[in-house]
């Protein structure tokens, strides 16, 4: 296991189409988060989840925004009916419960485009 | 009020120079501080924590000010490639990180 990995690395994707990325943390890792980065911004928190269940929210996760961890490995977050604001990196990070003063190993993000 | 703030920059510096970075954040019941760095269109990557004891990892110095609700980062002896965006970082009882907006250092020959 050499890290998290994101899937897919970029998408373009019209306006009104969904879209759906992938996250593997690593392995031994039981948090996973979602956070969403614009040009000149830092990264904004959107979710995160401890094992399979989902503990937290941003008011940035619109209804059109699902994340799911089934299993409590990997991740997947669904953007549905795209809109051009939604143009972004999407990031995963995930770290140990016990590695909170160790802050998160991200992955290389997905970066959307919604033409 | 953002929660945690920075100046944005570009700080330009010449090779060789010191460079400091503040940061204030506004949730006094943070409990962990970082530093974030970030290259262009790469993942954010950990550069240190922050204690309040202050940390030094070679030209790399943190400093953690409970009581005024600041960090800093002092980078000396510049080197091109410490030129990135750095990202001042902390994260309450929730585990959640909260990013700043980050500074971009820009270190010239």
């Amino acid at each position: 296991d050499t890290g998290v990995s994101q899937d897919p690395r970029h998408k373009i994707t019209k306006r009104g189409q969904n879209v759906t990325f992938r996250c593997d943390p690593i392995s031994e890792h039981n948090r996973l988060y979602w956070y969403r980065q614009t040009l000149g911004q830092g990264p904004e928190f959107l979710t995160y989840f401890q094992n399979e269940a989902q503990l937290e929210k941003s008011r940035l996760l619109s209804d059109r925004f699902s994340a799911e961890r089934p299993k409590g490995s990997f991740s997947t977050l669904e953007i549905q009916r795209t809109e051009q604001g939604d143009s972004a990196m999407y990031l995963c990070a995930s770290s140990p419960t016990t590695g909170h003063y160790n802050g998160y190993t991200f992955g290389s993000g997905t970066r959307l485009t919604v033409v | 009020r953002k929660e945690v703030e920075q100046d944005p920059g570009p700080f330009n510096v010449p090779e060789g120079a010191t460079v400091a970075f503040n940061c204030t954040y506004s949730n006094s019941a943070s409990q962990s501080f970082f530093w974030y760095r970030q290259d262009c269109r790469k993942e954010p990557k950990l550069l240190m924590s922050v204690y309040s004891s202050g940390n030094e990892d070679g030209r790399f110095t943190a400093q953690l000010n409970r009581a005024s609700q600041y960090i800093s980062l002092l980078i000396r002896d510049s080197k091109l490639s410490d030129s990135a965006t750095y990202l001042c970082v902390n994260g309450g009882a929730t585990n959640k990180l909260i990013f700043g907006t980050g500074t971009l250092l820009a270190v010239q020959p």
